[in-house]
């Protein structure tokens, strides 16, 4: 079974650019949620999708968003990067019903510039 | 809120020693708890997992066990290999927080030859 895959690997940006990572969740996976792990702070949660909808989000400004498509793969979207946007942004993916666990992607680490 | 705390590291144990990461909890209702762990350069794995009190999850030698009266989900190992130097976060997700993880700070351990 394929796990939760990410791209790009790794991005380059310059401040003021927008950036699109992707995601698609292990097979049958209905739920995706996307964390930024900057350097020095730990995970911390950004978004949940689930079933095409945004179900919650943590503490970013308006300018991190993204969407989840039919077949339920996501999008994350960061606009107008800043220099502390720099982190890895972890993608994982978490089946229906009551189960807890979610299964990470590799990640994309994203460089502003 | 719900919220994870752990010890900090850096941890540095001889190959062979016995391993206690601590990790205490805060959450309303019953989380599930889990550890990951984050090798150089890669995403997040599962480790092991505990659904309910007093459940007990083990992996590659690692334990930790569900305490619910001390709010408690300690990382523990009986001899620790140089592969095993890592990240390890501890972690739990509930479905009154929609079940998005909420993660320790993370420690890192390292193991010498």
């Amino acid at each position: 079974e394929a796990g939760v895959t990410q791209s790009p690997t790794h991005l380059i940006k310059t401040r003021g650019q927008q950036a699109t990572l992707r995601c698609s969740p292990i097979s049958g996976h209905t739920s995706v949620y996307w964390y930024q792990q900057a350097l020095g702070l730990g995970l911390q949660f950004l978004l949940w999708y689930d079933e095409g909808e945004e179900r919650n989000r943590g503490n970013f400004p308006p300018r991190f968003s993204g969407r989840q498509f039919p077949n339920y793969s996501s999008e994350l979207n960061v606009n107008a990067l800043e220099l502390e946007d720099s982190a890895l942004y972890l993608c994982a993916s978490r089946g229906r019903g009551g189960t807890y666990e979610q299964y990470f992607g590799p990640g994309t680490r994203l460089t502003v510039t | 809120g719900n919220s994870v705390t752990q010890m900090e590291g850096p941890v540095t144990l001889s190959e062979e020693a016995f391993l206690t990461i601590n990790c205490t909890y805060t959450a309303t209702g019953y989380p599930s708890l889990f550890w990951y762990v984050q090798y150089p350069g890669e995403g997040l794995q599962l480790l092991l997992k505990a659904t309910k009190a007093d459940d007990k999850g083990s992996n590659k030698g690692f334990e930790a066990t569900y305490r619910k009266e001390t709010t408690s989900f300690h990382l523990e190992k009986g001899s620790v290999q140089v592969s095993d130097s890592a990240v390890y976060f501890c972690a739990l997700s509930s479905r009154d927080g929609g079940f998005k993880t909420i993660f320790g700070a993370g420690t890192r351990l390292f193991v010498k030859a």
